[in-house]
């Protein structure tokens, strides 16, 4: 069983669409960090959120951090080919992340 | 500034030996973690580092190991290597404990 459920798995869209990516837990996390990994290479880290409500924007990347700090979300607007890959969260209980399974993202031309 | 760096990139191995991997951190970050990425399992932490001590430890069986050297170095250890070891195994950086991670690119490692 996840701690970490995160929605959809797989999402496969067209250029120009916006997405929302959805990380949920019965946990409370310390920080939640949101990972993008392209294949043959390690986790980038996109954003750290740490307050319960805590809204981040990365140009046309949205993170917000739930009230509670057991939910995540990613919402990205105009989705273009060079956002492909796996985005990943992850929840911090001290010094240790609990990992989503991930969802894979494909944004077609 | 360098990033993680992580060596072998690629590994390939028989069952029943041993490997040890290491990792580099960012310069100036002292602690490390280490975690084990497959299809099946998803990313999951085996270890952390700070100070030349282990101060955390996944489910994983003492056939995983590590340790931390005084520059912040850091290598992981698996004997008696099984099939299901094959996966990409990555370690992560920070300045300090409960700040954010930064991965490097892994090493790929094969158990034929």
């Amino acid at each position: 069983t996840q701690l970490l459920e995160q929605s959809p798995q797989f999402l496969s869209i067209q250029e120009g669409e916006n997405l929302t990516v959805y990380c949920n837990s019965s946990s409370v996390f310390s920080s939640l960090q949101w990972y993008r990994q392209e294949p043959g290479e390690g986790p980038v880290l996109l954003v750290t959120v740490v307050t319960g409500g805590e809204v981040k924007k990365l140009k046309r990347l949205t993170f917000q951090f739930g009230d509670a700090r057991k939910d995540s979300s990613l919402h990205i607007t105009a989705a273009q080919p060079g956002d492909t890959g796996l985005y990943l969260c992850a929840g911090a209980k001290g010094n240790k992340l609990v990992f989503g399974a991930g969802t894979i993202l494909r944004v077609k031309s | 500034k360098a990033g993680v760096t992580q060596t072998p990139r690629y590994l390939i191995k028989t069952r029943g030996q041993q490997v040890t991997l290491s990792c580099s951190p960012i310069s100036g970050h002292r602690s490390v973690s280490w975690y084990q990425q497959t299809p099946g399992q998803g990313l999951q932490f085996l270890f952390e580092y700070f100070s030349e001590t282990q101060r955390n430890k996944g489910n994983f069986p003492g056939r995983f190991s590590g340790r931390q050297f005084s520059n912040s170095r850091s290598e992981m250890n698996v004997s008696t290597l099984e099939l299901g070891d094959s996966a990409l195994y990555l370690c992560a950086s920070s300045f300090e404990r409960d700040q954010p991670q930064h991965f490097g690119d892994g090493t790929r490692l094969s158990i034929l």
